[in-house]
């Protein structure tokens, strides 16, 4: 069981707007900044957000992150078919001195 | 443009050893603390250990303390994992990685990976 709870799956339809969210607790995301990872199969992750809400320079606009108290959430406006990935989110967790990842979502474009 | 390439892995036998190498490349790894993550077949990800920039502190998951070492040279801007005892569920695709950190929000990289597999 991960420390970051994710829901396993979430789906939506092309041009949608989706949100991903990511539980934690006063000793990680209350803490420190969450980063959301894409994942492609066979793939390594790619860096969506960093910081809670910065975006790398190639990232689109249609992927925002924020965080609120103990919980995060990503965004995904204009959802595209290539979106379809597992979508992880990850921070630093002083109780367990390390970084804590949650289960991952899966995203379908239906 | 920042990179991380990792080397090292391969086929080991279980009680066997493996030692992971990340090298670096883009900018000073002397800057910043650096994580070792890993995948299993189809599963999610687990961070296995941590590095500060110095060296100072190293932190590991439960699954591999005792077994793991962490380490850097930051002459040589590179990073490794030394595994020993080496058990079947260490199986997995293993991952150098620049973030999430333990005070900052700086941007984080990957590498691609480098499959370690275990079995007799």
């Amino acid at each position: 069981q991960s420390v970051l709870t994710q829901p396993p799956s979430a789906s939506g339809t092309p041009g949608q707007r989706v949100t991903i969210s990511c539980s934690g607790s006063n000793s990680n995301i209350g803490s420190h900044y969450v980063y959301w990872y894409q994942q492609f199969p066979g793939t390594a992750p790619k860096v969506l957000v960093y910081g809670n809400n910065q975006r790398p320079s190639g990232v689109p606009d249609r992927f925002s992150g924020s965080k609120s108290g103990t919980s995060a959430s990503l965004a995904i406006s204009g959802l595209r078919s290539d979106d379809e990935a597992t979508y992880y989110c990850a921070t630093w967790d002083d109780s367990f001195s390390g970084v804590v990842f949650g289960g991952g979502t899966k995203l379908t474009v239906l | 443009e920042v990179q991380l390439v990792e080397s090292g892995g391969g086929s080991g036998q279980p009680g066997g050893s493996l030692r992971l190498s990340c090298a670096a490349s883009g900018f000073s790894l002397s800057g910043y603390s650096m994580n070792w993550v890993r995948q299993a077949p189809g599963k999610g990800l687990e961070w296995v250990s941590y590095i500060s920039s110095g060296s100072d502190n190293v932190y590991y998951a439960d699954s591999v303390r005792g077994r793991f070492t962490i380490s850097r040279d930051n002459v040589k801007n590179s990073l490794f994992l030394q595994m020993n005892s080496l058990r079947d569920d260490d199986t997995a695709v293993y991952y150098c990685t620049r973030g999430p950190y333990r005070i900052s929000g700086a941007e984080g990289y990957w590498g691609q990976g480098t499959l370690v597999t275990v079995s007799s």
